[in-house]
């Protein structure tokens, strides 16, 4: 059956801390991997990787696939309160548009 | 450029009853895929509409159904509610049926009492 595992599930930080977290996946013909930030409702889209090896950097947020390990993180330098909320992992599989979420990291940041 | 949008936002009925939703994809997206979190969880799949058929179907029974339009909106509905159906009901927009980025609706937020 394929899965996806995210850890921690939940983490506190203070304000200018870096945080990594991981997403690691079991799924048939692998496509993509997909991570979202879910503050109130609405998942938003963050980065979508599909090769091993090369770094999605948007500001202060970068993730990084490796397909053979079958894992991603995604690393928050410097965070703010801002940046707390659920981050979500998902993976597509090949030829369908269904997406396969981890349980999410619920992320606090502490002024 | 509109984003995908949802109705209602939240939604209280009881045990037994039908409840229909609704979801308006991104502009220039084709595809809409329909998605169920409870709470303190991931989303989980429930359906994906493609040229107004259903493509693809998770493991939810056949009280959920859904449909879509010829301008790519869709519904969709639950019937026979149960306490366990309360969720946040995401729908998701792309491209194409393997299209790369989902976009997210802001939910309906389904409670059943």
């Amino acid at each position: 059956e394929d899965k996806v595992v995210q850890s921690p599930l939940s983490l506190v930080v203070h304000e200018g801390d870096t945080v990594t977290l991981n997403c690691s996946y079991e799924v048939t013909n692998f496509r993509s991997l997909l991570w979202y930030k879910q503050e109130k409702k609405a998942p938003t889209f963050l980065f979508m990787l599909t090769s091993s090896g090369i770094e999605k950097k948007s500001g202060r947020l970068s993730s990084i696939l490796d397909k053979k390990e079958l894992f991603s993180i995604l690393n928050i330098t410097a965070t703010q309160t801002g940046d707390s909320a659920i981050y979500l992992c998902a993976v597509k599989s090949s030829n369908t548009g269904k997406l396969i979420f981890g349980q999410g990291t619920t992320l606090q940041v502490k002024p | 450029d509109a984003g995908v949008t949802q109705s209602p936002t939240h939604l209280i009925k009881t045990r037994g009853q039908q409840v229909t939703l609704r979801c308006s994809p991104k502009s220039g997206h084709d595809t809409v895929s329909w998605y169920q979190q409870a709470l303190g969880q991931g989303p989980q799949f429930i359906f994906q509409y493609y040229e107004e058929e259903e493509r693809q179907r998770g493991n939810f029974p056949d009280r959920f159904s859904g449909h879509q339009f010829p301008n790519y909106s869709s519904e969709l509905n639950v019937n026979a509610l149960l306490l366990g159906d309360s969720a946040l009901y995401l729908c998701a927009s792309s491209l194409g049926l393997a299209g790369g980025e989902q976009y997210f609706g802001p939910g309906t937020r389904l409670t059943v009492t």
